[in-house]
């Protein structure tokens, strides 16, 4: 299996532009986590997915950020408009059983 | 309030020295518990995790962890460390009787092998 595929890998785009984020997780999980990692606040969960259906949305930070998950083999998140507060590392996981999986990341730089 | 602590914002040792990554977490019932590494410019890839049964887990890459329920701790430990084991490592646990699978993660601990 080749793991949880998110892209890009890297993003660097204009104060005010959008921003579409993708995920692939691994087949036959059917959860779906994304999160935003920076320096100032660590690890924090935006919004997961059970069954291709929004279970908690409590970490968004606000009406800029918005995910889907159209089917259990890809999901979404994007922000528009994009602010250079933004910038952060955005992971993508999905989960077997009781284990998450991580993908590599999306590196986005607003400026 | 559920909580993962990692005390320690760094841990420095010399390589083939054991080594210990703290962790101690404040969660309802009997979690779920796991390790995670993060590479820098990299994923968290999964380590270890604690299910039930014996207290001792063993992971990948020579790891093992100790779980503690009456201290609450779930200790990461490596016999002799490697300077390739150089990276940043997350504690989280999730609650058993939840069915979300969502992760409470401590904010992370250095760990530094030098030769």
């Amino acid at each position: 299996d080749a793991g949880v595929i998110q892209s890009p890998r890297h993003e660097v785009t204009e104060m005010g532009q959008e921003v579409t984020l993708r995920c692939k997780p691994i087949s036959g999980h059917n959860s779906l986590f994304w999160y935003r990692q920076t320096m100032m606040r660590g690890l924090e969960l935006l919004i997961y997915f059970n069954n291709n259906v929004p279970i908690d949305d409590s970490g968004m930070p606000e009406d800029r950020f918005s995910a889907k998950m159209p089917n259990a083999s890809f999901s979404t998140l994007k922000i528009q408009p994009s602010e250079p507060r933004d910038s952060a590392v955005y992971f993508c996981a999905s989960r077997s059983q009781e284990t998450q999986y991580f993908g590599p990341g999306t590196r986005l730089l607003v400026l | 309030a559920q909580s993962v602590a990692q005390p320690e914002d760094q841990v420095n040792v010399a390589e083939g020295n054991p080594l210990t990554v703290k962790c101690t977490y404040s969660v309802s019932g009997n979690p779920y518990l796991f390790w995670y590494v993060q590479y820098p410019n990299r994923g968290l890839q999964f380590l270890l995790k604690y299910i039930t049964g014996d207290n001792l887990v063993k992971g990948s890459y020579g790891f093992e962890a100790e779980f503690n329920k009456s201290q609450t701790s779930f200790h990461l430990k490596k016999p002799s460390a490697l300077v390739s084991d150089s990276a940043l490592y997350f504690c989280a646990v999730s609650e058993r009787t939840s069915n979300t699978g969502k992760l409470i993660f401590g904010q992370g601990t250095t760990l530094q092998v030098k030769p």
